[in-house]
């Protein structure tokens, strides 16, 4: 089993710009899960699915972000248009509903 | 509100000495998870408390869950450089299906 993939790994963008992270679930893994990690802010939950379907979006920033999990093993969470105060390691986590697992993350930079 | 306590924020120990974390949540816990992420890594599950009073070793580490089900600690014993890391609880919200809530972590570092 590979794990949780996420791509890109590194992504460095301009302001304005549209940016869209991607997750690879752990088969059979039936909770996804994107958080956001920043110094200030520790990882913070965006959003929350459940067999494919959001449950808590509360932690999404606001509007300019979106995210969708068209079927069972993948997920994309979409910002448009990006702003500097987004630069962060996002982490998508599949879960069993006893145990996290997290991909390697994705360092997004807005300058 | 939903977040689980956690302290210190940092700890710095010489090498061969104790650690502890500690989380807190005012509200009693279904679970609680405990992660380990490295400098520059991802976070990595340790372990899930789920029994009032539980007690779980894994080689130098040893994690209690309060008879509460409201606080939990992480205890490491004759800490190692390659325990460095930041180790964070998790607590479950909204039901069985796992819901992960982090706290703000303990950075532990180790000085040779």
């Amino acid at each position: 089993d590979a794990g949780v993939i996420q791509s890109p790994r590194h992504e460095v963008t301009e302001m304005g710009q549209e940016v869209t992270l991607r997750c690879k679930l752990i088969s059979g893994h039936n909770s996804l899960f994107w958080y956001r990690q920043t110094m200030m802010r520790g990882l913070e939950l965006l959003i929350y699915f459940n067999n494919n379907v959001p449950i808590d979006d509360s932690g999404m920033p606001e509007d300019r972000f979106s995210a969708k999990m068209p079927n069972a093993s993948f997920s994309t969470l979409k910002i448009q248009p990006s702003e500097p105060r987004d630069s962060a390691v996002y982490f998508c986590a599949s879960s069993t509903g006893t145990s996290g697992f997290f991909g390697p993350g994705t360092r997004l930079t807005v300058l | 509100g939903q977040q689980v306590m956690q302290i210190p924020q940092y700890q710095h120990v010489q090498e061969g000495e104790d650690f502890t974390t500690y989380c807190n949540s005012s509200t009693t816990l279904s679970n609680i998870q405990w992660y380990k992420q490295r400098p520059g890594g991802h976070p990595v599950f340790l372990i899930q408390l789920v029994k009032s009073g539980e007690v779980k070793k894994q080689k130098r580490l040893t994690f209690q869950f309060g008879e509460a089900k409201k606080n939990s600690s992480l205890h490491i014993t004759a800490t190692q450089t390659t325990d460095v890391g930041t180790y964070f609880c998790a607590k479950n919200y909204g039901g069985s299906q796992g819901n992960l809530i982090f706290g703000k972590g303990t950075k532990l570092s180790v000085k040779p």
